[in-house]
């Protein structure tokens, strides 16, 4: 069965330091998706990321990085020289491939980050 | 703001009642996803839609049901409320039809079972 495991429940750092966000997933399947979400205190979700199982290559935008470890089932998410805006609860999120109707996104239970000015 | 829109924003109303929440999605977007988040059940996937037709099914119950029109709208129908239905309903939309690519969220429309 599929599981995403968000250990961190709250994170709190001060602004400009750099804080990973962990995410360990389960999954039968060899092929699969892996997500991030970002959930500020606005309410609205914003899509940040999606990875294929078959990518294992770490992504990077701006100050968002992305590691994606097969080898211990993980995809952290790690944020530089955060900033209040960052301020957020992250959700990660795992779906294996859509071969029938189905198929569904798991997500785990989110990290609420704050970022201290 | 998203391009998406869902109304109402708030809807509160009482148990064994039936409620219609309602989603449109981006211009060109051919894609509705829709999902709910509780305190208890955290966010779950529940029903996607593609171009008029079902595309997958997530934890939806059966006192629930979906459509997207051919305006590409999209309805989310929850009948014989429970007190366990008060949640944020969200609805998404994409470009494409699978696997969850880029989507874009709504506000949601939070329901509250009295």
């Amino acid at each position: 069965a599929q599981k995403v495991t968000q250990a961190q429940t709250e994170i709190s750092v001060v602004e400009k330091e750099d804080v990973t966000l962990d995410c360990v997933y389960e999954t039968r399947d060899t092929t699969y998706y892996l997500f991030w979400y970002k959930q500020p205190p606005s309410g609205e979700l914003v899509f940040l990321i999606r990875r294929n199982s078959f990518d294992e290559q770490n992504e990077i935008s701006g100050r968002y990085s992305w590691n994606f470890q097969k080898s211990t089932s993980s995809f952290n998410f790690t944020i530089t020289a955060s900033q209040v805006v960052d301020s957020a609860v992250y959700f990660c999120a795992l779906s294996e491939l859509f071969m029938n109707r189905d198929d569904k996104i798991i997500f785990g239970k989110g990290t609420r980050l704050h970022i201290l000015p | 703001d998203s391009g998406v829109t869902q109304t109402p924003k708030h809807l509160i109303t009482a148990t064994g009642q039936r409620v219609t929440l309602r989603c449109s999605p981006r211009s060109g977007d051919l894609s509705v996803y829709w999902y709910q988040q509780s305190l208890d059940q955290g966010l779950q996937f529940l029903i996607q839609y593609y171009n008029g037709e079902e595309r997958a099914k997530g934890n939806i119950l059966e006192r629930f049901s979906a459509q997207q029109f051919p305006d590409l709208h999209s309805e989310l129908n929850l009948s014989s409320l429970e007190l366990g239905d008060s949640a944020l309903y969200f609805c998404a939309s994409s470009v494409g039809w699978g696997d969850y690519n880029e989507q874009f969220f709504g506000p949601g429309t939070r329901l509250t079972v009295l």
